[in-house]
């Protein structure tokens, strides 16, 4: 399963709203998660199940979602969530698929 | 707290081996599924392999490519993973990161360890 971000930068300003999305290649039903990546870090997860937020996540974050189709709203941009976000399928594992990654800078 | 530290990695020349180790604390790791993601400098996440639980049935699966060249194996009694690397080509060069298996997906990382294959 391929899975295919866009864009592969979006420039926005803090306190604004940003939409990322992710498609997958053939439907992967909800099992679908968002990673957020800062420099030099490990990643972390953020959302699963298409639309759970995990442990410790700020509700600014909101993942939507199903089958080939998800994206990942940011609602109110902060200093902190500039970084790169990664999708990923689990719903057909072996392997794990990520997709490309999404560079969110400031605008 | 889970706690994943990565140690082992450094520079080896083409063909050579390496052998990684993951120190995990903060959960019961013999229940838990572990895997290995890595990140070629400046690229994204590539799956390399997991390792279920025994209980699970203690089986592997590997990327295909890293497939008959890296075994991944875990010591239950010591807490601990590990990752050895055969047959090391320049494009494994990347940060290698040991991870849990959460109930839905890959859910706590370490911090990683930088792998590179150079002459």
């Amino acid at each position: 399963i391929v899975m295919t971000q866009s864009p592969a930068t979006l420039s926005v300003s803090p306190g604004e709203r940003a939409t990322l999305s992710c498609r997958a290649s053939q439907s992967v039903t909800t099992n679908f998660a968002w990673y957020q990546q800062k420099p030099g870090q490990a990643p972390r997860l953020l959302i699963y199940g298409a639309s759970t937020r995990a442990t410790g996540v700020p509700a600014r974050f909101s993942g939507s979602g199903s089958g080939t189709e998800f994206t990942l709203t940011i609602s109110s941009l902060q200093s902190e969530d500039f970084a790169v976000y990664y999708c990923q399928q689990y719903n057909n594992w072996p392997p794990y698929t990520f997709g490309q990654g999404t560079k969110l800078e400031i605008k | 707290e889970v706690q994943l530290v990565e140690s082992g990695g450094g520079l080896v020349e083409p063909g050579g081996s390496l052998r990684l180790s993951c120190a995990a604390s903060g959960f019961t790791f013999t229940n838990a599924w572990m895997t290995w993601v890595r990140q070629a400098p400046g690229k994204g996440l590539e799956w390399v392999g997991r390792f279920k639980s025994k209980t699970d049935g203690g089986t592997t699966d590997y990327a295909v490519s890293v497939k008959g060249r890296f075994t991944i194996s875990r010591d239950d009694s010591r807490n601990t993973l590990y990752l050895q690397m055969n047959s090391l080509k320049s494009e494994d060069t990347g940060v290698y990161f040991c991870a849990r298996v959460g109930v839905e997906t890959i859910d706590d990382w370490g911090r990683g360890t930088l792998v590179t294959v150079s002459s």
